[in-house]
Formats: structure tokens, sequence, C-alpha cells
């Protein structure tokens, strides 16, 4: 099976512009989750879908946006961005089968956004 | 809340040693999973090992192990026999109920692994 992909690999953006990222799910998997890594912050939760809908966000504000569409594929969206916003953005996918704490999450290579 | 420990913020090994990567973690959940993958310097995070809170056997992946301990709230993950391709980026991580069916991870924030030749 094919893993997660993510793209595009690197992004450069200027602040108050905004971006968009992909990520392509393993497939047969239903659910996809939404990271955000920095030095400072670590491994931060940004949202997870299931099925199209939102069923968890993180501490974010709302200038970060996600969907997920019927393939399951999913896409964020960061609008007006921020210096701050300089991350490796990861994707998670996980099958969600048995819909508890087994379900692993696997994950893709990650979007690196510089904000200039 | 959930927490994740890792004290260790940079560990060396020789290569072909053993090495272990401590792991504390706090919840009040009876029911939870913990993980622990690998981040590369390109940055992919690869699962490595899962334990459930309710498996009495100790995980093991390969060279890969989980030295779980739930009364010490411990889960220590041994990598035996050391490869210089195991010098990475190591991320313990647990998973409880986050509301809605929803299960999100808790990540520590990493222990950086050099190994030496």
């Amino acid at each position: 099976k094919a893993g997660v992909t993510q793209t595009p690999r690197y992004l450069i953006k200027t602040r108050g512009q905004q971006v968009t990222l992909s990520c392509s799910p393993i497939s047969g998997h239903r659910s996809v989750s939404w990271y955000q890594q920095t030095p400072g912050q670590g491994l931060q939760f940004l949202f997870e879908y299931f099925s199209e809908t939102q069923r968890n966000k993180g501490n974010f504000p709302g200038r970060f946006s996600g969907r997920q569409f019927s393939n399951s594929r999913s896409e964020m969206n960061v609008s007006t961005l921020e210096l701050g916003d300089s991350a490796l953005y990861l994707c998670a996918s996980s099958p969600r089968t048995s819909g508890g704490h087994t379900d692993t999450q696997y994950f893709g290579p990650g979007t690196r956004l510089t904000v200039l | 809340a959930q927490k994740i420990t890792q004290t260790q913020p940079g560990m060396f090994v020789q290569e072909k040693e053993a090495v272990t990567l401590d792991c504390t973690y706090d919840t009040s959940d009876q029911s939870y999973g913990l993980f622990w993958y690998k981040q590369p310097s390109s940055g992919e995070m690869i699962f490595l090992i899962y334990q459930g809170s309710y498996d009495e056997q100790n995980a093991t992946e390969g060279r890969y192990s989980l030295n779980f301990q739930k009364a010490r709230k411990s889960a220590n993950l041994v990598i035996s026999a050391s490869q210089l391709g195991d010098s990475a980026m190591y991320f313990c991580a647990m998973s409880t109920e986050s509301g809605g069916g929803s299960y999100i991870p808790t990540f520590g924030r990493g222990t950086s692994l050099i190994v030496h030749p």
C-alpha cells in the first residue's frame, strides 16, 4: 500500500498570504489528522477529519481550517499567514476501524512552510 | 489532562549496543494506547511500536521493545543492537479518548538519539 502523501513538500510564502496544503491518506483510511511541529512548541494537534466531518480541533486560531473530501483526501488552509506559522505540517491517517486507542496513526513526510 | 514526559533531550549510543529511551505518562483514563515514533531528519514520523494499557505482555517489533510498567506509568523504548540509521528523534505518544469518539494522541517533546560508529 502506498503511504500517506503530502503536497507540496516545501513552501515559501510571505506574511498576509494564504496557503493550502494537501494530504492523501493511505487507501482505506477514513481518518485524517493534521499537526503543526515547531522547535519551540513541539508537535501540536490541529484537527481531525473523519468521513468528511471535523471530529476534533486543537487550540489554534480560526485562520487554520481544513476539510475532507469523499475520497478521504484532506486539505488544510491557513489564511493571513504570520511569521509564527513557519513550521512542519504533518498529516496522519488511521483506519479508525476499531474506533479506539488501538488505532495507529501513520504520518506523511510533511510540508515545510516558511513564512517570510 | 493527558501528559507525556520524555526527560532525555539527547542520548548517545555506540553502534551495536542497546539503548533505552525513557517515557512517562499521566492520565486518569483506564483505557489508553502508547506509541513510539521515529523522526529522521527528513521529517517523516515513522511508527515503531504500540502498547495497549490492558496488554500484559511487553510489545516487541524486531529490534524495538516497549518496557511497559503500568504502576509506574512508564513506557520506555528499548532499541537493541543500535545501527547508524537509528540516529533520529524519537517521540513517545499516548492515545486516549478526546470526546466524540475521537482518539487524539498526545506527544512528548522527543529524545534525540545519535548512534556513533
